[in-house]
C-alpha cells in the first residue's frame, strides 16, 4: 500500500531532550516536506526536500533541522525543544519536484508533540 | 506572500443538500490548487488538484472550479452524506515549492 509513515504518532517530551520524528515513504517520491499545524495558524511548511542531499527552508524553520540520505527517508529534528514547538506535525511528499509541479501530495497521519 | 482565506470557517447541513465551499487567494501566479480533506486523528487527503491552466476537475459528487485571474476556487459536493463530515482545506501551491493552505472549512452532514 502507498503510504507516508510518520513515527512516534504521539510523544510528550521536556523542553530541551533532543527528539527525532521519522517519515518515510513508498512511493519512490522525490519531493518530501514538514508542515506543522496549529489551531488559528493552519498548516505551515517548515523544510521541504526536493531529491537526496537537497533541502531548504520553508516558512518557519526555525528550532528544526533535517536531512535527507536517502530518497525515502525525511527526518524531522528537533535539537532543543520549547514548548512552543507544541504542535501537530505532518510529513508529505509527491511524485516529482521537477518534471512537473502539479503532482498532489501525499500526507502521513501526524505526529502530535508535546513539549513540557 | 500567498494568502489563502476559505468561507464559511464552519457549515452544518442536513443529509441529501448540495454545497458549496469557498477559497479565495491573492497572488493568481499558482502552479495549481489542490482540495484535501481532513478527519480527526487522521492525515490530509488529496481529493481535487487543478493547475493553473484547467478551469475545473471532477471526481466523483465533487467538482472543484478554479478562477485563476480573480483569485477564487470552490468546491461543490452533491448530495451530501454524514460521511462527509470533516474539515475541507484548499491549498495552493506558488513558487515557493509550498502548498500555502487556508484555515479550512469544518463540515457537519447530519443525518
Amino acid at each position: 500500500e502507498a503510504q507516508v509513515t510518520q513515527n512516534p504518532r504521539y510523544l510528550i517530551t521536556v523542553t530541551g531532550k533532543k527528539l527525532t520524528v521519522t517519515c518515510s515513504q513508498n512511493m519512490n517520491h522525490e519531493y518530501m516536506s514538514w508542515y506543522r499545524q496549529d489551531p488559528g495558524l493552519g498548516l505551515r511548511q517548515i523544510y521541504y526536500s526536493m531529491n537526496v542531499e537537497v533541502t531548504d527552508k520553508g516558512d518557519v524553520p526555525e528550532g528544526y533541522k533535517v536531512s535527507r540520505k536517502e530518497k525515502r527517508n525525511f527526518p524531522l529534528i528537533l535539537e532543543s525543544p520549547s514548548p512552543n514547538q507544541t504542535s501537530l506535525y505532518f510529513c508529505a511528499s509527491s511524485l516529482s519536484s521537477t518534471r512537473g509541479r502539479n503532482q498532489p501530495q501525499h500526507f502521513g497521519d501526524g505526529t502530535r508533540l508535546s513539549i513540557l | 506572500k500567498q494568502e489563502v482565506t476559505q468561507i464559511p470557517a464552519a457549515l452544518s447541513v442536513p443529509e441529501g443538500e448540495n454545497l458549496v465551499l469557498n477559497c479565495s487567494f491573492t497572488d493568481s501566479a499558482i502552479y495549481n490548487l489542490q482540495w484535501f480533506r481532513q478527519d480527526p486523528g487522521k492525515g490530509l487527503t488529496s481529493l481535487l488538484l487543478i493547475q493553473s491552466s484547467q478551469r475545473e476537475q471532477t471526481s466523483g459528487r465533487l467538482n472543484a472550479s478554479l478562477d485563476k485571474s480573480s483569485g477564487r476556487s470552490t468546491l461543490y459536493i452533491a448530495a451530501s452524506q454524514p460521511g462527509d463530515s470533516a474539515t475541507y482545506l484548499c491549498a495552493v501551491e506558488d513558487s515557493g515549492y509550498a502548498l500555502n493552505f487556508g484555515k479550512g472549512t469544518s463540515l457537519l452532514v447530519t443525518p
